[in-house]
């Protein structure tokens, strides 16, 4: 079955540096792999998607880049701001079937200080 | 656009007692998601619907969890009898179907329910 793994481990980083999220997964290639914000008590939010086709995708202070061949995304916030603190999480679809169903990694949270 | 309507947001039960949570998708949207969220963990799917007909609850624990979309709009989740292990955030969520499986998904907030 498809795993993904993101890192468990808090990010703390200083404001203004870049902030790098990694998202690995296993046994399968993915059609394209979606990226959301959760902060507490909310559901999450859709930042952005990237297809198997695209290498790296842009918006605003977002990056996310896709590299099939490594089974391995990043997720960079550049100028980080302590209003980016929440915990990312990484979505692949499931690959079998043309339904838009999601697999989630644990997601990583990032703690921006000012 | 209103968003996805979820309630109640909170719930507090026994264990082996039942419960029952309600989701209202964005309009127009006829692709529905139920997801569990564990303390710590990603979302993971329970079932998903396609109008009132399901596509996948192949992760659904069908001796105690049941849902159901009548009209093609909102849905019902129930958990019966509740287990300690079902404590967790319950997610609902929905997706413009036209155009393909890229479209994004929208959350509601959650009913966050504690089995005691």
């Amino acid at each position: 079955s498809q795993k993904i793994e993101q890192n468990s481990e808090a990010l703390n980083i200083q404001e203004g540096k870049t902030a790098t999220l990694t998202c690995n997964y296993t046994n399968y290639s993915p059609a394209y792999l979606q990226w959301y914000r959760q902060d507490p008590g909310r559901g999450p939010v859709f930042l952005l998607l990237i297809r198997e086709n695209e290498k790296e995708k842009r918006k605003e202070r977002l990056k996310v880049t896709f590299d099939t061949t490594l089974k391995q995304s990043l997720f960079h916030i550049t100028a980080s701001q302590p209003a980016d603190s929440a915990t990312y999480l990484c979505a692949l679809d499931e690959g079998s079937s043309n339904t838009g169903k999601l697999i989630f990694g644990q997601g990583t949270t990032l703690q921006v200080k000012p | 656009e209103a968003g996805v309507a979820q309630s109640p947001r909170y719930k507090i039960i026994e264990k082996r007692q039942s419960v029952a949570f309600w989701c209202n998708p964005i309009s127009g949207h006829a692709t529905l998601y139920w997801y569990q969220q564990i303390l710590g963990q990603g979302p993971k799917l329970l079932i998903q619907f396609q109008n009132n007909g399901v596509v996948d609850d192949s992760q659904l624990p069908k001796d105690r969890f049941s849902a159901e979309r009548l009209k093609g709009v909102d849905s019902t989740l129930k958990i019966q009898p509740a287990k300690l292990e079902d404590s967790a955030v319950y997610l609902c969520a929905s997706r413009l179907t036209s155009g393909g499986p890229y479209n994004e998904q929208f959350f509601g907030p959650g009913t966050r329910l504690t089995v005691l």
